[in-house]
């Protein structure tokens, strides 16, 4: 089955540590996106990607890193310099110039 | 910078009738991309339909259907014979065309549809 994958789907961290979210897929995607979900808020983007060792900031980069060695994955590292790391995180992709983005299942992180 | 505004914050439909979702947003561009998307409580964002801004028909897709007001900017979702599994909250987006390194989607807050049995 083609998808998108996000792990895990629950994520605890210590405040202070670094923690990596995962997001692989199988589409041939060469667009791939992050966004932080918060209750009460639509979709922001952190960072995209159009393709493989490329990636740009979005609306709220900062506190946040990512990769793009393969075509199939873009990881997400939330930073301890993220001043409010608790929330959910989605990952999408697309075709390059693709109208619509499809997106995995999401990655709940809770730091403590 | 374009925004998407969804002004019903919570709605609710009877089992079987018809719910409108209302969306408004912001541009100056004359050829973008409508959305809406659906996030059951498994949150899972699904597409639901999508209406380019040069079509003038309405996007359909089986129960679901748009109302889409270019000149008013608006762009309502119809559910007819809704469901329980239409439970959801629905999300408007607004894409403009893609350059090749570039990327400009936005989303409303959201609206949070209830179906009672």
């Amino acid at each position: 089955d083609g998808g998108i994958t996000q792990s895990p789907k629950y994520l605890f961290r210590k405040e202070g540590q670094n923690v990596t979210l995962s997001c692989e897929q199988n589409l041939n995607h060469d667009a791939m996106y992050w966004y932080r979900q918060d209750p009460g808020q639509g979709l922001r983007l952190i960072y995209y990607s159009q393709i493989v060792n490329d990636f740009q900031k979005g609306d709220i980069a900062e506190g946040y890193s990512v990769s793009r060695e393969k075509k199939e994955s873009f990881p997400l590292t939330v930073t301890s310099a993220q001043k409010n790391p608790t929330a959910f995180y989605l990952c999408a992709s697309s075709i390059p110039g693709g109208i619509a983005q499809y997106f995995g299942p999401g990655t709940r992180l809770t730091v403590t | 910078a374009q925004t998407v505004t969804q002004s019903q914050p919570e709605m609710s439909v009877q089992e079987a009738e018809t719910v409108t979702l209302s969306c408004t947003y912001d541009t100056s561009e004359s050829d973008y991309y409508l959305f809406w998307y659906k996030q059951p409580p498994s949150r899972q964002m699904i597409l639901v339909i999508r209406q380019e801004a040069y079509k003038q028909q309405n996007a359909t897709e089986n129960r679901f259907s748009v109302n889409f007001q270019k000149a008013a900017k608006s762009f309502s979702l119809k559910i007819s014979d809704s469901q329980l599994g239409d439970a959801a909250m629905y999300f408007c987006a607004y894409r403009t065309p893609i350059p090749y390194n570039n990327n400009d989607m936005r989303f409303g807050a959201g609206t949070r549809l209830t179906v009672k049995p």
